[in-house]
Formats: structure tokens, C-alpha cells, sequence
């Protein structure tokens, strides 16, 4: 079970919004900034959000990050079929002096 | 372009060892921190050790602790990890990663934090009898 906690699936349909969460605790979440990846199946993770809301050059706006004391919320509007896929949200506690991922949260455009 | 071409992978049995490496590419290797995450079959992702830009300082999850040492070598570009004693467990693909920096202003401070930025396509290791 992972230390930081996503719903494991999401769904929602073509232009919708949809958010997915990650809950963590004073040591990870509540002092680093969180970053979020996108996997596609049979490929490597695709850096969405980094430092909660900053997004890599080139990224559409639809797509955006928020944090709020132990927790962080991914956030992507206008859902395209594209968006499928599994979204993990990482962070770095320092308690354990270790990289943390959630469990991933597998999105469906219905 | 920045790639990582990871290398090494196979099947082992139980007890055994590998040696993955990770060749570096498009980018300084010496100004970046360095991580291996894996991804066991069908499950998500788990960070497995970190090694700083001069290798001086080095993190390990705990189920590898001892078993695992991350290495690298700045003047060929190159990122390792050599796995001992190695367990069905451990059966994986295994990701070489770039780890960048970004920083932000609070409350008139300046902070740094790190991300994952560039990932590898990985390496398959399966250990099995």
C-alpha cells in the first residue's frame, strides 16, 4: 500500500473536467512540492506537473496542479480521448529520505 | 534531445546478480542528480535508489537496501546499478531517470525542489528459477 493515497480509477466524458487526488502527510506532501506523471500503456511516464503547478514548456493549459496542505489535486479540463491512462503524483519525503509515488489512478474517457 | 538508453536487463534466478547501465545523452550528466524507478508487471511505479551529480550522497527504498548500489560514471555519461541477491520481487522494468531542479519564492525565500524530469525506455529484469 502506498504512502500517498489516489483513487484508483477516474472517469469522465469527451470535454468534461475531471480531478484526481493525492493524500499524503506532513513529511512529504506537506513539505515538498508534488509533481504528476501520465503513462500510457507500454510506454515510460510523461512528466505532466512539476512543483505542484508548473507545467513543462509546450503543455496545453486544460491540464493543472494544486496543492493544499497534504494533499494535491491534478486537475484536466476539456478531456480528450488522448487523456486516457494512469496518472501517479510523486514527491519526495524526507522523513524517509525517499522518492514517493501514489498508487496511480487508471482515467477513462467514456 | 536528452535520451537514456537503459541496458543490462535479463533473466535471472533467485540469488543472483545484474548489472544494469543507463547511457546518457543531450544533456551535461555531471549537473543532474540521477534516480532508477521500476515498475513490476501490471502494478505502478516504485523509486528505487537516487545518486547526487558527484555521487557523493546516495538514497535506497528499504526492500534494497544492501542489495542494490547505484553507481555512475560522469566522464562516460553513464548511470548503473548493480543488483545482488536478487528476489522474484524484484522482477520489473526498470526506468533510468533525469531528476532536474526548479525553485519558487515563499515568503520573500527562495526554495529548490526536485522533479523527474526525463525518463528512459527501460529494462526488463526477471528473476526467476
Amino acid at each position: 500500500q502506498s504512502v500517498l493515497t489516489q483513487p484508483p480509477s477516474a472517469s469522465g466524458t469527451p470535454g468534461q473536467r475531471v480531478t484526481i487526488s493525492c493524500s499524503g502527510s506532513s513529511s512529504n506532501i506537506g513539505t515538498n512540492p508534488v509533481n504528476w506523471y501520465h503513462q500510457l500503456p507500454g510506454t515510460a511516464p510523461n512528466l505532466l506537473i512539476h512543483g505542484n503547478n508548473q507545467r513543462p514548456s509546450g503543455f496545453p493549459d486544460r491540464i493543472s496542479g494544486s496543492k493544499y496542505g497534504t494533499s494535491a489535486t491534478l486537475a484536466i479540463s476539456g478531456l480528450h480521448s488522448e487523456d486516457e491512462g494512469d496518472y501517479y503524483c510523486a514527491v519526495w519525503d524526507v522523513s524517509l529520505s525517499s522518492w514517493l509515488f501514489g498508487g496511480g489512478t487508471r482515467l477513462t474517457v467514456l | 534531445d536528452v535520451q537514456l538508453v537503459e541496458s543490462g536487463g535479463g533473466l535471472v534466478q533467485p540469488g543472483g546478480s545484474l548489472r544494469l547501465s543507463c547511457a546518457a545523452s543531450g544533456f551535461t550528466f555531471s549537473n543532474y542528480w540521477m534516480t532508477w524507478v521500476r515498475q513490476a508487471p501490471g502494478k505502478g511505479l516504485e523509486w528505487v535508489a537516487n545518486i547526487k551529480e558527484d555521487g557523493s550522497e546516495k538514497n535506497y527504498v528499504g526492500s534494497v537496501k544492501g542489495r542494490f548500489t547505484i553507481s555512475r560514471d560522469n566522464a562516460k555519461n553513464s548511470l548503473y546499478l548493480q543488483m545482488n541477491s536478487l528476489r522474484a520481487e524484484d522482477t520489473a522494468l526498470y526506468y533510468c531517470v533525469r531528476v532536474a531542479s526548479g525553485g519558487y519564492f515563499l515568503d520573500r525565500e527562495y526554495y529548490y525542489y526536485y522533479y523527474m524530469d526525463t525518463w528512459g525506455n527501460g529494462t526488463t529484469v526477471t528473476v526467476s528459477s
